[in-house]
C-alpha cells in the first residue's frame, strides 16, 4: 500500500488563526516531508524527517511549525499566515535509508487558502 | 547546486499519437531522477525512477525514460497517449552522493490531449 493521507483537504483561515495540517502513513517509511505548491509551479521543499528528527528546513518562516509525533505522522503547525502563503500543501515519505531513501510518495494535499 | 529544466511548458497531443517530454538536468555526480504526475488539484505520483544500470526504464501507465548521462537528459515517452493522460508531469533530480533526501523539481510540462 503506497498511500499518504493528508487532512483536511481544504482549509480556509484568518490571518489570526491557528490551525495544523495532518499528514499520516502506514508504509513503515521513515522519512517524511513537507513541500509547497503554488499555482502552475513546481512543489518546494520545506522541511525534512529522517527518523522523526528535523533533518532539512528550507529557510521556512517561524509561521510554519513541523512536528514528527511518531514514525508515522506529520503534523504542520500553521499561526499567524500571510494571504501569501495560500496554497497546496503536500506531505510525502520515503524509506529511510539507501538508494529508495529517495524514491518520495506523495500525499493528494491540503488546499489552504489564507484571508 | 543541481538544477532541472523542461523546455517545454505545454505540449498538445492527439489521442493515440506518441508522447516525449523533455527533461534535462544539471548535476555533476550521481543523479537520481523521477518523473512525477499530477492531476489538477492532486498529489503527485511517481511514474518510473532512475538510479543505476540499464538506461532505459519502465514506469508505470506504459511509460518509460530512457537515461543519457552525455546529453544530461531523461526524457520520458509513450507510444500510444490516452486521454487520461492529460495532466502536469515533473522531472525531479536527487543527489545521489550527498545523501541529502531532497529532490529538485522542474518546472513542468502540461500534456493535453486532443480526441
Amino acid at each position: 500500500d503506497t498511500e499518504v493521507t493528508q487532512t483536511p483537504k481544504h482549509l480556509v483561515m484568518g490571518m489570526t488563526n491557528k490551525k495544523s495540517l495532518k499528514c499520516e502513513q502506514h508504509m513503515g517509511h521513515r522519512a517524511m516531508y513537507w513541500y509547497k505548491q503554488k499555482a502552475k509551479k513546481p512543489p518546494e521543499l520545506m522541511f525534512v524527517y529522517s527518523y522523526e528528527k528535523l533533518s532539512i528546513n528550507e529557510s521556512v518562516p517561524s509561521r510554519f511549525s513541523p512536528e514528527c509525533p511518531n514514525s508515522s505522522l506529520l503534523n504542520l503547525h500553521l499561526h499567524a499566515l500571510q494571504p501569501e502563503d495560500s496554497a497546496l500543501y503536500l506531505c510525502a515519505s520515503s524509506q529511510g535509508s539507501g538508494t529508495s531513501s529517495y524514491e518520495q510518495y506523495f500525499g493528494p494535499g491540503t488546499r489552504l487558502t489564507v484571508t | 547546486a543541481q538544477s532541472v529544466t523542461q523546455p517545454d511548458i505545454h505540449i498538445t497531443v492527439s489521442e493515440g499519437a506518441s508522447l516525449e517530454l523533455r527533461c534535462n538536468y544539471s548535476y555533476g555526480a550521481t543523479p537520481y531522477l523521477f518523473w512525477y504526475v499530477q492531476s489538477p488539484g492532486q498529489g503527485l505520483q511517481l511514474l518510473l525512477k532512475y538510479f543505476s544500470g540499464d538506461t532505459l526504464v519502465q514506469g508505470i501507465k506504459g511509460f518509460e525514460a530512457e537515461f543519457k548521462r552525455s546529453q544530461s537528459s531523461f526524457n520520458l515517452r509513450k507510444p500510444s497517449v490516452h486521454w487520461s493522460d492529460a495532466a502536469e508531469y515533473f522531472c525531479a533530480v536527487g543527489e545521489g552522493d550527498t545523501g541529502r533526501r531532497a529532490l529538485t523539481f522542474g518546472s513542468g510540462t502540461r500534456l493535453q490531449v486532443q480526441p
